[in-house]
């Protein structure tokens, strides 16, 4: 298995525009968070999937922010009409089921909204 | 709410030396886990070492060792005989029973490992 995997890499973008991210997490993980980081703190917790089932939502998921795992696998996190405050690196983890199973991140995506 | 507090911003010291890390946390959960993870520069997080909070006992990995005392809510990492390629963010990070696993990080601290 190659782990978690996230694309792009880099996406620059200009304000308004809409964006889509992929993740593909461990294949055998149930379990997929998505996590935003701004430049010197650390990763803030966005949203997290158990198989399809989005079972929460940070209050930082403003309506723009979609996020989707339709099957079960992969995952895609939208933003529509993005800002400049949306500028950041966006980290996917995934994790066996259990609340104390280490979650596995990917590369990330890193964002910049012109 | 979760919380996690790395005081130090950035940590210079020089190869070979030992460095720690502290970290002090937040929580009303009785059962959480409690993590460090590494970012190097290529910034992907690296999982090192994980504590659950019934297990005050310390231990060491290799060069990585951790503190954990639930009396004052810490839960500090060593880094023995520091080398260059230790030189990353470190973060230390919460997860509690009651909250799906979700991660609350820390803002991390810059270690740099001078030769």
């Amino acid at each position: 298995d190659t782990g978690v995997s996230q694309n792009p890499r880099h996406k620059i973008t200009k304000r308004g525009q809409n964006v889509t991210f992929r993740c593909d997490p461990i294949s055998e993980h149930n379990r997929l968070y998505w996590y935003r980081q701004t430049l010197g703190q650390g990763p803030e917790f966005l949203t997290y999937f158990q198989n399809e089932a989005q079972l929460e939502k940070s209050r930082l998921l403003s309506d723009r922010f979609s996020a989707e795992r339709p099957k079960g696998s992969f995952s895609t996190l939208e933003i529509q009409r993005t800002e400049q405050g949306d500028s950041a690196m966006y980290l996917c983890a995934s994790s066996e089921e259990g609340w104390d199973n280490e979650q596995f991140f990917g590369p990330g995506t890193r964002l910049t909204v012109l | 709410a979760q919380k996690v507090t790395q005081a130090q911003t950035e940590i210079s010291v020089v190869e070979k030396e030992d460095v720690t890390l502290d970290c002090v946390y937040e929580t009303r959960d009785t059962t959480y886990y409690l993590f460090w993870y590494k970012q190097p520069p290529s910034g992907e997080l690296v999982f090192l070492i994980r504590r659950n909070s019934f297990d005050e006992q310390n231990e060491i990995s290799g060069r990585y060792s951790w503190n954990f005392q639930k009396s004052t809510s810490s839960f500090n990492f060593t880094i023995t005989a520091s080398q260059v390629v230790d030189s990353a963010v470190y973060f230390c990070a919460l997860s509690e029973a009651q909250g799906n696993n979700r991660l609350a990080f820390g803002k991390g601290n810059q270690v740099v490992v001078i030769p």
